[in-house]
This record gives C-alpha cells, structure tokens and sequence, in this order.
C-alpha cells in the first residue's frame, strides 16, 4: 500500500520562472493539503484540495494555485519565484479533511 | 490566528534517559496531533490526540484540551528517536497549525 508520493524529490530554479510539484496521495484518501517549510521552522499550511476544489487557503500570494485531478493526486504551481520560496513543499493526505495520516517525503525547491 | 508553542525548543539526552516535550496552544482546538520528522524531512504521524492519554511502544502523549496544553513522553530513548517533534492543532476549518518543533539528539 503506497504512502504519499511527491515528485520531483529536488529541483533548482532561476527567480521569476514558475515551478510545478506533484503529489499522490495515500490509496484509499481523497484530501490533499499542500505545506511549505522553510529551514528551521515549522510548517506552513498553504491550501488544501477536496473534490478537485480548494477548500481553504492559508496566507499564501495568488502566486501560489494548485490543482486536484479526478484521481485526487494534485498539482502546486509556483510562479514568478522569489528567493524566498526556496523551501521544502510537504503534501499530506487525510479522508475527507480528518487527521492526517500520512505526509509526503517532500520537494526541496531551491531559487537562485 | 491560533498559536501553538513548543519547548523546549532544543534537546540534547544519553541514550536510555526519559523526557517530555511540551505543546501549549492558545484557543480551543478539534484535533491535536504529533509528528516526527526525521533527518531526511519526512513527517511521521506519532498521535492523534485531540484529548486524553494514548501510548504506542515507548511514546506516550496526554492532551488537556481545557487547559490548552499537550505532553509528549520518550521514554528509553534511542539514537533513532533524534530529529524534531512537532505538534500541530487544528482549530476551525482543515488547516493545520504547527508549533516551531524540538529538536532532539539522543547521544549514544
């Protein structure tokens, strides 16, 4: 039984390109929340995806949007990048928003 | 918002000492839970305990919902128990609320 998936495992990018980070969730949940820890802090709950719309939004710009597909596995989309997004991007899954059971190893995104 | 504590904020132990770790929240919250990250960044879900008292193994975690705390035990501790305890509440709404983590390091 997989856990939840995140690809890619690490990436680099350039400010101002946009980024795309994906994430399956754990067989069987149908919720998808998406974090970004920065070093040294905890995390930071960006948005959470539930029948393939947003549900509820943390204190993120629009430059961050996201995407739920039928199959429940999403999308983050970062656009113009800032060095400051460089961060580690946590997805969790859970059933039907309720604890959650199980978080991705995560995408360390750097911006140089 | 909610805000959520942790402390300590460092932990240094030998092997086999006892400790407790420490969440103080500051509103009434609907779900508690407890986390480890280890070295590699990933997030292990140890308890979800929005009240009472749960055990697995050599963990154990108390919620006193009414006073806006929750304890987290290690008992024996193994070298494999270092990296940084989270606790994170959830209040209104789906989002989770992380306190700032205690890293710990269990000396051999």
């Amino acid at each position: 039984d997989a856990g939840v998936t995140q690809s890619p495992t690490h990436l680099i990018k350039t400010r101002g390109q946009q980024v795309t980070l994906r994430c399956s969730p754990k067989s069987g949940h149908d919720t998808v929340s998406w974090y970004q820890q920065a070093l040294g802090q905890g995390p930071q709950f960006i948005f959470q995806y539930y029948e393939e719309e947003e549900r509820q939004r943390g204190n993120f710009p629009d430059r961050f949007s996201g995407h739920q597909f039928p199959n429940y596995s999403s999308e983050l989309n970062v656009n113009a990048l800032l060095l400051g997004d460089s961060a580690l991007y946590l997805c969790a899954s859970s059933l039907d928003g309720g604890p959650v059971g199980s978080f991705g190893e995560g995408s360390r995104l750097t911006v140089l | 918002g909610i805000q959520v504590e942790q402390s300590p904020p460092d932990l240094i132990l030998q092997e086999g000492a006892n400790s407790t770790l420490r969440c103080n929240f500051s509103d009434s919250v609907n779900n508690l839970q407890w986390f480890h990250q280890n070295p590699w960044g990933q997030l292990i879900n140890l308890f979800y305990i929005p009240s009472g008292t749960k055990q697995n193994g050599r963990l154990s975690a108390t919620t006193v919902a009414t006073e806006r705390y929750s304890l987290l035990y290690i008992s024996s501790s193994q070298t494999t128990d270092s990296g940084v305890y989270f606790c994170a509440v959830k209040a209104a709404g789906n989002k989770l609320t992380f306190g700032g983590g205690t890293r710990v390091l269990v000396k051999p």
